[in-house]
C-alpha cells in the first residue's frame, strides 16, 4: 500500500465549475500538508499549504486536512483553463523531507 | 519569490555515458537540496536529500554509487547519474531548502533519455 493515495484521473470539468480533488495517506505522523501544481514538464508549485487539520483558503482554492480520517482535499471554484495542469498532494512529517501523490491531471475546457 | 534553476533542461546520451545534472538556487541560500526522479504520469519519487558540505542520504533502492550528489555550496548541488542506461530515462527535478519556514522551491526539472 502506498503510503499516499491520488486518483490520478484524468478529469474534466467546464470552466466556471468547481473542482474537488482528494488524496488518502495512512502514515498518522504527517503534519505538514500540501497542493502543488505542476504543468507539463515543469517543476511543481506550491499552491496551498495547512499544518495539522483544518481548512485554509486563498482566492479560489480551498485546502482541506481531516486528519482523524487521514483525508486531503483541494477545493478550486470557478475554474479557468488556466488551471489546467496535474495537481499533486504532498505531506511530510517535519516539514522537508515529502511524500507526494500520484498527482491528478485536470482539464478545464473553455 | 525564490528562484532555483537546473542545468540542462534536457539531454540525450548513450547508455554507458555519465551525465551531470545541475540545481542552483538563484537567490537564496539553501541549506539542503532534495533530487526526485519522475516517470511519465507517475508521482515525483525522493532519491536523495543532501546537505552542504556533507554526504547526501540516499532513499531506500536508491543506488548511491549510479547516482552521485554533491553539494559544494549553498547554492549549488550536482546530480550526476553514473553509466546510464536506459531505465534511468527520467524527469530528474531539484529542490532547495532555505532553511525556517516550510517551503523547499522546486527547480524547472532535467529530462534525461538515455539510448
Amino acid at each position: 500500500q502506498k503510503e499516499v493515495e491520488q486518483d490520478p484521473g484524468p478529469l474534466s470539468v467546464p470552466e466556471g465549475a468547481i473542482v474537488s480533488l482528494n488524496c488518502t495517506y495512512s502514515n498518522s505522523a504527517f503534519q505538514y500538508f500540501m497542493w502543488y501544481r505542476q504543468y507539463s514538464r515543469k517543476g511543481p508549485e506550491l499552491l496551498m499549504y495547512t499544518y495539522s487539520s483544518g481548512n485554509k483558503e486563498d482566492g479560489r482554492f480551498t485546502a482541506q486536512v481531516d486528519k482523524s480520517s487521514k483525508y486531503i482535499s483541494l477545493f478550486i471554484r470557478d475554474s479557468q483553463p488556466s488551471d489546467s495542469a496535474t495537481y499533486l498532494c504532498a505531506m511530510s512529517q517535519g516539514a522537508q523531507k515529502l511524500v507526494f501523490g500520484q498527482g491528478t491531471r485536470l482539464t478545464i475546457n473553455p | 519569490g525564490a528562484v532555483v534553476s537546473q542545468h540542462p533542461s534536457w539531454v540525450i546520451c548513450k547508455s554507458g555515458t555519465s551525465v551531470k545534472i545541475e540545481c542552483r538556487s538563484l537567490d537564496f541560500q539553501a541549506t539542503t537540496m532534495f533530487w526526485y526522479r519522475q516517470f511519465p504520469k507517475q508521482s515525483l519519487m525522493l532519491m536523495a536529500t543532501s546537505n552542504e558540505g556533507s554526504k547526501a542520504t540516499y532513499e531506500q533502492g536508491v543506488e548511491k554509487d549510479k547516482f552521485l550528489i554533491n553539494h559544494a555550496s549553498l547554492t549549488l548541488s550536482t546530480l550526476t547519474v553514473t553509466s546510464a542506461h536506459p531505465e534511468d530515462s527520467s524527469f530528474y527535478i531539484c529542490s532547495a531548502f532555505p532553511g525556517g519556514g516550510y517551503e523547499q522551491f522546486f527547480g524547472p526539472g532535467t529530462r534525461l533519455t538515455v539510448l
